[in-house]
């Protein structure tokens, strides 16, 4: 497509429901973000897919984080029983992977609201 | 591991001033460095990438400056506008792309 889209724009969620996030990369990028920016604060790296490649979990806050890229392309990053603490704005990023050369491009994000 | 921080956190001008803003990062072992704005409850916007050979980039009456082995960029706006006003980010890529946490800009016509 044209940019990063994704959906839901808006979720409001019960706490203890589980939530799924999904993302469509640019067609074509290789490379695939999710990060969490909560009110106020900065950009929080959650994960990273890179093509065939095992994932980079490493900013994934707990175990009721997970996410999953299928087909290289389409990801989704689902949160289980979640939490007020989880309320945030979740952004997906896509790049290619040439290196110097290598532009994140952000969708327009999902806002959580956890009541 | 990478930190970046931006100064200052919060900037506010009268309209028509020239304004820059500043970016440190602490390892010089990156790929390149991109500057972004954010609008209030919208996603972020590329503005600018400087390649790690590159020294600056120039968009408009934006113009980014990178000095990789001292860990800094700048990102200065000419003649600045309140449709200007948002929150810039610069985030500098190595493994993965690590960000600032924002300066948030405030022009005043």
């Amino acid at each position: 497509g044209a940019g990063v889209s994704q959906s839901p724009s808006n979720k409001v969620t019960e706490k203890g429901k589980d939530v799924e996030l999904r993302c469509d990369p640019i067609s074509g990028h290789t490379a695939l973000y999710w990060y969490r920016q909560s009110l106020g604060q900065g950009l929080e790296f959650l994960i990273y897919f890179q093509g065939n490649s095992a994932p980079d979990k490493s900013g994934l806050p707990s175990d009721r984080f997970s996410a999953e890229r299928t087909g290289g392309s389409v990801s989704t990053l689902t949160i289980q029983r979640t939490q007020q603490e989880d309320s945030a704005v979740y952004l997906c990023a896509s790049s290619t992977q040439s290196t110097a050369n290598t532009e994140a491009f952000f969708g327009q994000g999902t806002r959580l609201t956890v009541v | 591991k990478q930190e970046v921080t931006q100064i200052p956190a919060a900037l506010s001008v009268p309209e028509g001033e020239n304004l820059v803003l500043n970016c440190s990062f602490t390892d010089s072992a990156i790929y390149n460095l991109q500057w972004f704005r954010q609008d209030p409850g919208k996603g972020l916007t590329s503005l600018l990438l400087i390649q790690s050979s590159q020294r600056e980039q120039t968009s408009g009456r934006l113009n980014a400056s990178l000095d990789k082995s001292s860990g800094r960029s700048t990102l200065y706006i000419a003649a600045s506008q309140p449709g200007d006003s948002a929150t810039y980010l610069c985030a500098v890529y190595g493994q993965n792309f690590v960000f600032g946490p924002g300066t948030r800009l405030s022009v005043l016509p």
